[in-house]
């Protein structure tokens, strides 16, 4: 299996800052990266597919990016409503491992 | 629009079993794999199970191989999970999920259902 390692598993950070979120994959995944955000008593959403894709409706001020196998979740200007929890998952080979996830707090 | 429900929840005994299902609408539901990924109480997500858009490949995590099946029914848009020998660890909220082709990234999430395994 592929294992993903994300950090950090928590943040807390002030409206307006810049996050970030990482994510390392236990080998080669290309871009076969995905990032999901979860809400308290929700489901997972996708956010971003592809390491870089935003997926549609999402807010521009999320971005994703790679380098090799680091893979990275920006967040341009923390607005309340991003506090959430965030997984990345790999989907280059079933079974389709996810990060630890990251929770996200407004300070 | 794509839904994907799920039902099937509840509670069961340790060592019973339960069957879950997920009634898909808005998509060719034989066009594509699905995926069960579960999360426990206050954990992460866990990649339970697969099977390929006509059901000839499926795949388990090894901490339910040999206990639960997964399984679809192209004709009625529903693909389900059979339970079985449950245990306290299985404790969950159990998602159905679609992924999308080649890219294999989950493009729709049901909005899960709670399984709680407890005598």
């Amino acid at each position: 299996d592929i294992q993903m390692t994300q950090s950090p598993s928590s943040l807390s950070a002030s409206v307006g800052d810049r996050v970030t979120v990482t994510c390392r994959a236990g080998q080669n995944i290309a871009t076969y990266l995905n990032w999901y955000q979860q809400k308290p008593g929700k489901a997972p959403k996708l956010l971003i597919y592809a390491a870089s894709t935003l997926q549609s409706g999402v807010p521009s001020r999320f971005s994703g990016s790679t380098s090799g196998t680091d893979f990275t979740l920006t967040i341009s200007g923390l607005q309340p409503e991003d506090v959430a929890s965030y997984y990345c998952q790999q989907s280059y080979r079933v079974p389709y491992t996810f990060g630890q996830g990251t929770k996200l707090e407004i300070k | 629009e794509v839904q994907l429900v799920e039902s099937g929840g509840g509670l069961v005994q340790p060592g019973g079993s339960l069957r879950l299902s997920c009634s898909a609408s808005g998509f060719t539901f034989s066009s594509y794999a699905m995926h069960w990924v579960r999360q426990a109480p206050g954990k992460g997500l866990e990649y339970v199970s697969a099977i390929s858009s006509n059901g000839g490949s499926t795949y388990y995590a090894d901490s339910v191989k040999g206990r639960f099946t997964i399984s679809r029914d192209n004709s009625k848009n529903t693909l389900y999970l059979q339970m079985s020998s449950l245990r306290a660890e299985d404790t969950a909220v159990y998602y159905c999920v679609k992924s999308v082709r080649y890219s294999n990234y989950f493009d729709y999430w049901g909005q899960g259902t709670l399984v709680t395994v407890s005598s």
